[in-house]
């Protein structure tokens, strides 16, 4: 899998939007970008994930650069409950019969929402 | 069940025991993984099951660790003569490896050990 760099730490006001960036400029053109939240003491969560084409469902948006180096997690609103390590993954998708089946975590993006 | 369930959620073990940790993974799902996280960092695979067949043991530290799925389903992790550097929580996860939301995995909540 291909590696991944995210601030180790971030910020933002309850009710704001919270932008989460990835970069990833060593993904493959098979490669997808997957986003997958901690909260703490629970395992990990999925949240969304995306090939070239930006996006966008209940719970976030992903935003994917066109040469797809890097990628940016939107929380529109954020909430309390949205205090988590946010883990930006990049794996083949399909290839569950294969070598590529494992999800490969770094340390993820500690967001924090203030009220 | 409506998810993966793990047991027990906390486990302290003094140096030196064995200990077993219980994956149930949600109904159907074909692949299963174990995973291990140490404080503060994020997880680090340790093995996958699709169905009773172990694919991939290499992220299994030592020979102490041993998991096993016998009919399929309900996975445990057995951890022998257990060290402090064994103190962590080990997550499971499930998926369907099939079609639909492709490469979503969906974790237990884990079962954190502490080694005396």
């Amino acid at each position: 899998d291909a590696k991944t760099t995210q601030p180790t730490s971030m910020d933002c006001a309850e009710g704001r939007a919270a932008n989460l960036p990835c970069n990833h400029s060593t993904i493959s053109g098979n490669e997808y970008v997957y986003w997958y939240r901690q909260i703490h003491s629970q395992g990990p969560q999925y949240i969304i994930h995306g090939l070239k084409n930006n996006e966008t469902n209940e719970m976030a948006s992903l935003i994917i650069t066109e040469d797809r180096k890097s990628s940016t997690l939107i929380l529109p609103h954020a909430t309390l409950r949205d205090t988590a390590v946010y883990y930006c993954i990049v794996r083949v998708a399909r290839d569950w019969g294969g070598s590529n089946y494992k999800l490969t975590f770094g340390k993820g993006t500690l967001l924090t929402v203030n009220p | 069940g409506a998810g993966v369930s793990q047991s027990p959620r906390y486990k302290v073990a003094k140096r030196g025991q064995d200990v077993a940790l219980r994956c149930d993974p949600i109904s159907g799902h074909v692949s299963l993984f174990w995973y291990q996280q140490a404080l503060g960092q994020g997880p680090e695979f340790l093995t996958y099951f699709q169905n009773e067949a172990q694919l991939d043991k290499s992220g299994l530290p030592s020979d102490r660790f041993f998991a096993e799925r016998p009919e399929g389903s309900v996975s445990t992790l057995k951890i022998q003569r257990t060290q402090q550097e064994d103190s962590a929580v080990y997550l499971c996860a499930s998926s369907s490896g099939r079609t639909g939301k492709t490469g979503e995995l969906f974790f237990g909540e884990g079962s954190r050990l502490t080694v005396l």
